[in-house]
């Protein structure tokens, strides 16, 4: 059963536009939620993270959004450019030290 | 280079085999976590190391194990080695977790013919 969902497999979008990723997650424990951006032929980088007790997390372009009572968290990337376009994981921990589990991932693609 | 290093890159071998991932942490971190990322599937997590000890298991097979050594540098070990083995392998280093999440390597692409 999973417990991080990114339903969407894919999303383009035109540069300058806002982009908007979608995560879903079950295990009410979860305290962290982190987003990840993966190039091909190369590992996941961490692009912004967000704990349970906030609602909003900004970070320049970045931001992602946390509601509780729906298990939902998004990022918005405004405005995206084509240097955004990569894959995209949601990810989750229940307390610090704990592994994070993660999302299947959603391609995003941004065209110039 | 994110300072998680991890070889080989890539690795063809044969099914029945079995080969060791090496992966050398970021210097001071002292968790070591490895994931594997199949076809279509996000990353799963498989075994989790803190300062040479075990810390916690995911989906890790009963074929696959791995350590940490004293010098923090962790080895995965894959035997019997089927098919649907291939995959790309992770590792990742953290000293601290929750929101400040781990440092990835470029991964290992196994491929099992």
């Amino acid at each position: 059963d999973q417990q991080v969902k990114q339903n969407s497999p894919s999303l383009s979008v035109q540069e300058g536009r806002i982009s908007i990723l979608n995560c879903d997650y079950t295990n009410s424990m979860f305290d962290y939620f982190l987003w990840y951006k993966k190039y091909p032929a190369e590992g996941p980088t961490f692009l912004i993270s967000i704990s349970s007790i906030k609602d909003k997390n900004e970070d320049g372009r970045f931001t992602v959004f946390l509601n509780k009572s729906a298990k939902h968290l998004s990022l918005h990337i405004v405005p995206s450019q084509p240097g955004d376009s990569a894959v995209y994981f949601c990810a989750a921990s229940d307390q610090a030290g704990t592994a994070l589990i993660f999302g299947k991932g959603t391609t995003l693609s941004v065209s110039s | 280079d994110s300072g998680v290093t991890q070889t080989p890159k890539h690795l063809i071998t044969a099914t029945g085999q079995r080969v060791t991932l090496r992966c050398s942490p970021r210097s001071g971190d002292l968790s070591v976590y490895w994931y594997q990322q199949s076809l279509d599937q996000g990353l799963q997590f498989l075994i989790q190391y803190y300062n040479g000890e075990e810390r916690a298991k995911g989906n890790i097979l009963e074929r696959f194990s791995a350590q940490q050594f004293p010098d923090l540098h962790s080895e995965l070990n894959l035997s019997s080695l089927e098919l649907g083995d291939s995959a790309l392998y992770f590792c990742a280093s953290s000293f601290r977790t929750g929101l400040y999440g781990y440092t990835f390597g470029s991964g290992t692409r196994l491929t099992v013919v």
